[in-house]
């Protein structure tokens, strides 16, 4: 099956400073990735669209200046949490649409957990 | 708008037990259905996913769901509950017309007692 890997698994970062998470689609080449956040005991919540070689599509009440989104590629999107604070402490995690399937389907990635000291 | 609700957050059973997992969803055209489960502290993994063909549908691990149109729900069922079963499960809905976005429900955490 299609495999999306995440990294870092987990990070620890001082207030202020910015941190980078990286998504890869492993097998197939990802159009549309996802980035979701989650926090503990809670649903997924989609923080933004990630199309290759466009700007990213934020949901309303994210906001874009502070979560940088780069799809660079068709196998890797970055999510760059910019002067993370800690209420920005949480579990990221991207998914990736594979075109090829059958049906619209995301593959999700492992998860990055933040904690902003 | 679409949306999803899971009737209970938390669901315990006894290994051995039927699997019971109830999802009802919002959606003012035809649904894409999914549901995901989630072990402790990974992402998320596909179970099974209804696309409009057979209602019911057949996933991993035994698992298996049936979409009824009537009642806008798609609950989640398994006959006989394991230990490795325990874990959140989310239950999710695409338009099919939106890139593949989704909607979740607020999850339902698994217990299964020995």
């Amino acid at each position: 099956g299609a495999v999306v890997s995440q990294h870092p698994s987990w990070v620890i970062c001082k207030s202020g400073t910015s941190v980078k998470i990286e998504c890869r689609s492993l097998d197939f080449q990802a159009t549309t990735m996802f980035w979701y956040r989650q926090f503990p005991k809670q649903s997924l919540m989609l923080m933004a669209t990630s199309n290759e070689g466009s700007k990213a599509t934020y949901e309303q009440g994210v906001e874009k200046d502070k979560f940088l989104i780069n799809h660079a590629s068709l196998t890797l999107s970055t999510l760059t949490v910019t002067s993370a604070h800690p209420e920005d402490s949480s579990f990221y995690i991207c998914s990736a649409r594979d075109p090829a399937g059958s049906t619209d389907t995301q593959y999700f990635g492992p998860g990055t957990r933040l904690t902003v000291l | 708008a679409q949306s999803v609700t899971q009737l209970g957050s938390h669901v315990s059973v006894s290994e051995g037990a039927l699997v019971l997992l109830r999802c009802n969803y919002s959606s003012s055209v035809p649904p894409y259905l999914f549901w995901y489960v989630q072990y402790p502290n990974q992402g998320l993994q596909l179970l099974l996913k209804y696309t409009s063909a057979a209602t019911l549908v057949k996933g991993i691990n035994g698992f298996e769901a049936e979409f009824k149109k009537s009642e806008t729900s798609f609950h989640l069922t398994k006959p006989s509950a394991h230990m490795s079963d325990a874990a959140e499960y989310f239950c999710a809905v695409s338009d099919q017309t939106s890139g593949s976005r989704l909607t979740f429900g607020e999850g339902t955490q698994l217990t299964v007692n020995p």
